[in-house]
């Protein structure tokens, strides 16, 4: 079946513009997570969603930055104003709930340049 | 809180060595571990899995990790590697509510 997509694949930005980034998930999966991979930080957590609650919001950097989700399907994650250190590929990943024992399945990723 | 952390950061191997990519993690509690693989130009994508039993667990691609809880590590193996293992290797622990946290990545160059 199809796995999880994100959109759009690439966004170039100029600072101070907002920005919004778009998750699909696999079908049925109620637990929805985003991570940002860049050069400095490595792969961090940013928001868990299970359903369309966001339990955990300890990863995001900033207030700058929020999510939602609806239906219990997409999700959408905001950066407003953005700033060069958001530039970094946003990771997306669904699973069929959540707990540390369920595999994650990920995106192929958003690649965010601020300019 | 729970860590992990990566001690080889980039490896140069040629065809047919063999691999091992050290992972240790920090938590008293019961483990879970995982190693994941970012092959170039895809996504991130699940090797292999340790929740319990067996501490020696096999993977895709013939990789396979041993969990020693002893020293409280979870080294990932491969007898021999191939030039499509060139890849960036995470290992990863869970926390509570399944976010993961992972080290800091290993980047393999297999030459053929």
């Amino acid at each position: 079946g199809a796995g999880v997509s994100q959109s759009p694949s690439n966004k170039v930005t100029e600072k101070g513009k907002d920005v919004e980034l778009r998750c699909d998930p696999i079908s049925g999966h109620t637990a929805l997570y985003w991570y940002r991979q860049s050069l400095g930080q490595g792969l961090e957590f940013l928001i868990y969603f299970q359903g369309n609650s966001a339990p955990d919001k300890s990863g995001l950097p900033s207030d700058r930055f929020s999510a939602e989700r609806t239906g219990g399907s997409v999700s959408t994650l905001t950066i407003q104003r953005t700033q060069q250190e958001d530039s970094a590929v946003y990771l997306c990943a669904s699973s069929l709930t959540s707990g540390e024992t369920y595999e994650q399945y990920f995106g192929p990723g958003t690649r965010l340049t601020v300019t | 809180a729970q860590s992990v952390s990566q001690h080889n950061h980039h490896v140069i191997l040629s065809e047919a060595a063999s691999l091992e990519l050290g992972c240790n993690y920090s938590y008293g509690g019961t483990v879970n571990l995982f190693w994941y693989v970012q092959y170039p130009g895809q996504h991130l994508q699940l090797l292999l899995k340790y929740f319990s039993g067996d501490p020696l667990v096999k993977g895709i691609k013939g990789f396979e990790a041993e969990f020693i809880k002893s020293k409280f590590s979870f080294n990932l193996r491969k007898p021999s590697v191939q030039w499509s293992d060139t890849a960036e290797y995470f290992c990863a622990v869970p926390g509570n509510t399944g976010k993961l946290i992972f080290g800091q990545g290993t980047t393999l160059q297999v030459k053929p």
